[in-house]
């Protein structure tokens, strides 16, 4: 079993749809939790992060954190045609500083006008 | 600087030639990571250092594979004897290293190709 657990895609979301993008990760020690971005050719830019239970929003991104059921996920709302891109999700055993982060093998998404 | 800088971009290299890529991290970072990225997959972790100390090295492949960071800032990722299954981009990161701050940014990585 990998680390970090991924749907590989490609997931197709019309335009203006809600996107939701999962993950789940094996190690119950872990305490922070990412989603990257990743264009073609480019490299990952980090778009969220979670550390607590419970939802976090920054503009048309929601993140999701389930430690009990280790499960992350990513929502975005009012897909654009630029969202199309690889989704990274990343956990990090370290609280305090960051230590080893284990990344999974991404979800594409592709929006379609 | 501004951002997480790697050098070269692209690197070609023989079989059997040694190679070195250099990161330069945010300033002031303490936490820096060194990721290895197939074609469709997602970026593998090599190595970690936290400061000059290299904590983590579990992911580096093979004793062909070396890091350091000697005075806690540049790093270089060095390659000896490359085999082609050595091709991939090698991605840096680094982090503050503050206490609550784990957050990693990615420079633009090296694309190496062993032929």
């Amino acid at each position: 079993q990998k680390e970090v657990e991924q749907n590989s895609g490609p997931l197709s979301v019309p335009e203006g749809a809600i996107a939701s993008l999962n993950c789940t990760y094996s190690d119950r020690v872990s305490q922070s939790f990412f989603w990257y971005r990743q264009y073609s050719g480019k490299s990952p830019e980090l778009i969220m992060s979670i550390y607590s239970n419970g939802d976090k929003e920054d503009g048309r991104f929601t993140a999701q954190l389930n430690k009990a059921s280790q499960y992350v996920s990513l929502l975005i709302r009012d897909s654009q045609p630029s969202d199309s891109a690889t989704y990274l999700c990343a956990v990090n055993k370290g609280y305090s500083s960051a230590s080893k982060i284990i990344f999974g093998s991404g979800t594409r998404l592709s929006i379609r006008p | 600087g501004a951002g997480v800088s790697q050098s070269p971009r692209y690197k070609v290299a023989k079989r059997g030639q040694d190679v070195a890529l250099r990161c330069d991290p945010i300033s002031g970072h303490v936490s820096l990571f060194w990721y290895q990225q197939a074609l469709g997959q997602g970026p593998e972790f090599l190595t970690y250092f936290q400061n000059e100390a290299q904590l983590d090295k579990s992911g580096l492949p093979s004793d062909r594979f070396f890091a350091e960071r000697p005075e806690g800032s540049v790093s270089t990722l060095k390659i000896q004897r490359t085999q082609q299954e050595d091709s991939a981009v090698y991605l840096c990161a680094s982090s503050s290293g503050r206490q609550g701050d784990t957050e990693a940014f990615f420079g633009q990585g090296t694309r190496l190709t062993v032929v």
